[in-house]
């Protein structure tokens, strides 16, 4: 089992919906969460960070913990053709160092 | 703003070589990384440090080593450069237990 899941896509949404991004986990000690957004071609861009469960708001996107099941989305509301990238979930598991763990991705087309 | 500075965009290296992708960050940031990008595959880690002259093994690091001399730059070395390694090459670094702030990469073709 990979450390972090994603699925791969392409998630094809059209403009001015809204967006589900998933990311399971196995480590069930992890404690911080990242996505990051990467354009074709270039490095990835963080969007948004998450410790604790529940939600966290950042304009049009919205990051969900649930520890228990072990799983963080993200979640980006009126969608725009710009939108269009890969999202990574990276995870921390914790200990005395700060390794981050990455997905493979899930990229999103968004349709004019 | 943060700055991660990988010292070259495009690289192309023949088989055999010794390699040096050069990083650097601006930020005093204690934790440094270097990843490998290929389609399918995701980001895989090649190594990191959590200090000068500290170093742990990723998850890929055959064939590769690292150096970190001084706080603000990391190295990693291709002992002898194969075509399996080609590949984008991304530099991260992060303060302790925050997030990674990368590099715009650096994509080698070894051939």
């Amino acid at each position: 089992q990979k450390e972090v899941e994603q699925n791969s896509g392409p998630l094809s949404v059209p403009e001015g919906a809204i967006a589900s991004l998933n990311c399971t986990y196995s480590d069930r000690g992890s404690q911080s969460f990242f996505w990051y957004r990467q354009y074709s071609g270039k490095s990835p861009e963080l969007i948004m960070f998450i410790y604790s469960n529940g939600d966290k708001e950042d304009g049009r996107f919205t990051a969900q913990l649930n520890k228990a099941s072990q799983y963080v989305s993200l979640l980006i509301r009126d969608s725009q053709p710009s939108d269009s990238a890969t999202y990574l979930c990276a995870v921390n598991p914790g200990g005395a160092t700060n390794k981050l763990i990455f997905g493979t991705g899930t990229l999103l087309a968004v349709q004019p | 703003d943060v700055k991660v500075t990988q010292s070259s965009r495009y690289l192309v290296k023949r088989t055999g070589e010794k390699v040096f992708l050069e990083c650097v960050q601006d930020m005093d940031h204690e934790n440094m990384f270097w990843y490998r990008q290929d389609p399918g595959l995701g980001l895989r880690l090649i190594y990191f440090s959590y200090d000068v002259k500290m170093k742990e093994k990723g998850d890929i690091p055959e064939g590769y080593s690292v150096s970190r001399e001084k706080k603000e730059r990391f190295s990693l070395i291709l002992e002898s450069a194969s075509t399996n390694q080609t590949s984008m090459y991304l530099c991260a670094s992060s303060p302790l237990r925050t997030e990674a702030f990368f590099g715009q990469g650096t994509r080698l073709t070894v051939v």
